[in-house]
């Protein structure tokens, strides 16, 4: 089993619609969560940290269930630029080594 | 501009040729580390360094070798590269002092290896 695992999609959705990706991890040491965002290929860019008591920047939201062990990322009102791929990242934290360990990514499609 | 670069960002080789690809960031960051992204696999860890002179081993490390001489750079060796290393290359960069801290991903270099 992967540490870190998301369901790879791909999610077909319209503009306007929500959508929702889980993500799950199984090491309960894990202390740091986080979403990235990678277009097409290219570089992973950090699209939120997810805090304890849940986060939301704009249309997205992170929140963090230790007692399940899963994060998720809720996105409103989707747009055509937020497809793309979804990389949940997690650490253990335990030193500080900075390793991230990342799932395999969740793709979306926003369609007109 | 804060970024990570890499170079090539292409690049066709044949099995047992070696190369290396470079690593250069501008934001005076003491941690840095190599991934590998594959299909169905996503992005792991191949090496990572903590400070010039200190490396270690990620998930992946077998085939591969890096340095760390000097803080900006952190190049990724294959000294004799084969055909499960062509991947797509991700080097990052992210400052100490906890996960909290950005982490920068350069651009990417493509690797085949025929």
């Amino acid at each position: 089993r992967k540490e870190v695992e998301q369901d790879p999609g791909p999610f077909n959705v319209p503009e306007g619609a929500t959508v929702a990706f889980n993500c799950t991890y199984s090491n309960s040491a894990s202390q740091s969560f986080f979403w990235y965002r990678q277009d097409c290929r290219k570089e992973p860019k950090l699209l939120m940290s997810v805090y304890s008591s849940g986060n939301e920047d704009g249309r997205f939201t992170a929140q963090l269930n230790r007692a399940s062990q899963y994060i998720s990322l809720l996105i409103r009102d989707s747009k055509l630029s937020d497809s793309a791929t979804y990389l949940c990242a997690v650490s253990h934290g335990s030193s500080n080594t900075g390793k991230l360990i990342f799932g395999q990514g969740t793709t979306l499609q926003v369609k007109p | 501009e804060a970024q990570v670069t890499q170079n090539p960002r292409y690049l066709i080789t044949v099995t047992g040729k070696k190369l290396t690809v470079t690593c250069s960031q501008n934001m005076n960051h003491e941690y840095m580390s190599w991934y590998r992204q594959d299909p169905g696999l996503g992005l792991r860890q191949i090496y990572y360094s903590m400070n010039v002179e200190v490396t270690d081993k990620g998930d992946v490390p077998e085939g591969y070798k890096v340095s760390r001489k000097e803080k900006r750079n952190f190049p990724l060796i294959l000294e004799s590269p084969s055909p499960n290393q062509t991947s797509l290359y991700f080097c990052a960069s992210r400052a100490r002092g906890g996960l909290t801290d950005t982490q920068y991903f350069g651009p990417g270099t493509r690797l085949t290896v025929l």
